[in-house]
């Protein structure tokens, strides 16, 4: 069964520094897709990184990149120089190729950042 | 662009009256999805449209009614709810169900706060 597993309720943050979060995965897809989307207070649900299963290099974008590390089926999301706007709720989810219209979310990581 | 507009942004209604949410897209996305999420919980797939045929419904209870009346819209009528109902229901669109990259990412609109009383 496919399954995506983030253990950190909540995440502590000074400004200006970098985090990790953390995000496990289940699946038995040889081909699949993994996401990171952040969810600030007021609902809307925003993309932040995409990683293919068989991309060689790790996703980035910005101040955000993806840490996949297929053999342990990781996906960390490391996002550097923390921001205040960075506080928020993240999910990790995942997609897998054979039923592509489908998303598998996380149950999430609050991440609170402090100045 | 990666926009997916809502309307209303708060929504509230009685057991016995018939809204609608609605959903629009202008990116050429031939995708579009309802979720439900409770406060603290990862969104819930309710329905997927896939070029404007419904392709997924996920046991939904026929209170909840989706429409699409062409590619960039996306309606969802309630009527009958129940207070457990309250939720916040999330519009996301993606360019395709198909192939892989970014191709399947789902991008949302800001929801709709549904109170039901």
């Amino acid at each position: 069964a496919q399954k995506i597993t983030q253990t950190q309720p909540g995440m502590f943050v000074q400004e200006k520094e970098a985090v990790t979060l953390d995000c496990t995965y289940d699946t038995s897809d040889p081909s699949y897709g993994l996401f990171w989307y952040k969810q600030p207070s007021s609902g809307e649900m925003i993309f932040l990184i995409y990683q293919g299963s068989y991309d060689q290099q790790n996703a980035t974008e910005g101040r955000y990149s993806l840490n996949f590390q297929k053999a342990r089926k990781s996906a960390n999301l490391v996002i550097s120089a923390s921001q205040l706007g960075d506080s928020a709720m993240y999910f990790c989810a995942m997609s897998p190729d054979h039923n592509t219209d489908k998303l598998i979310f996380g149950t999430g990581t609050r991440l609170q950042v402090f100045p | 662009d990666t926009e997916v507009t809502q309307t209303p942004k708060h929504l509230v209604m009685g057991m016995t009256n018939k809204k609608s949410l609605k959903c629009e897209q202008h990116m050429g996305h031939r995708a579009m999805y309802w979720y439900k999420q409770k406060a603290k919980k990862p969104p819930e797939l309710m329905f997927v449209y896939s070029y404007e045929k419904l392709s997924i419904n996920e046991s939904v209870p026929s209170r909840f009614s989706p429409e699409c009346p062409n590619s960039s819209l996306l309606n969802l009528h309630l009527h009958a709810l129940q207070p457990e109902d309250s939720a916040l229901y999330l519009c996301a669109s993606s360019q395709s169900l198909v192939g892989r990259g970014t191709g399947g990412t789902q991008y949302f609109g800001p929801g709709t706060r549904l109170t039901v009383l």
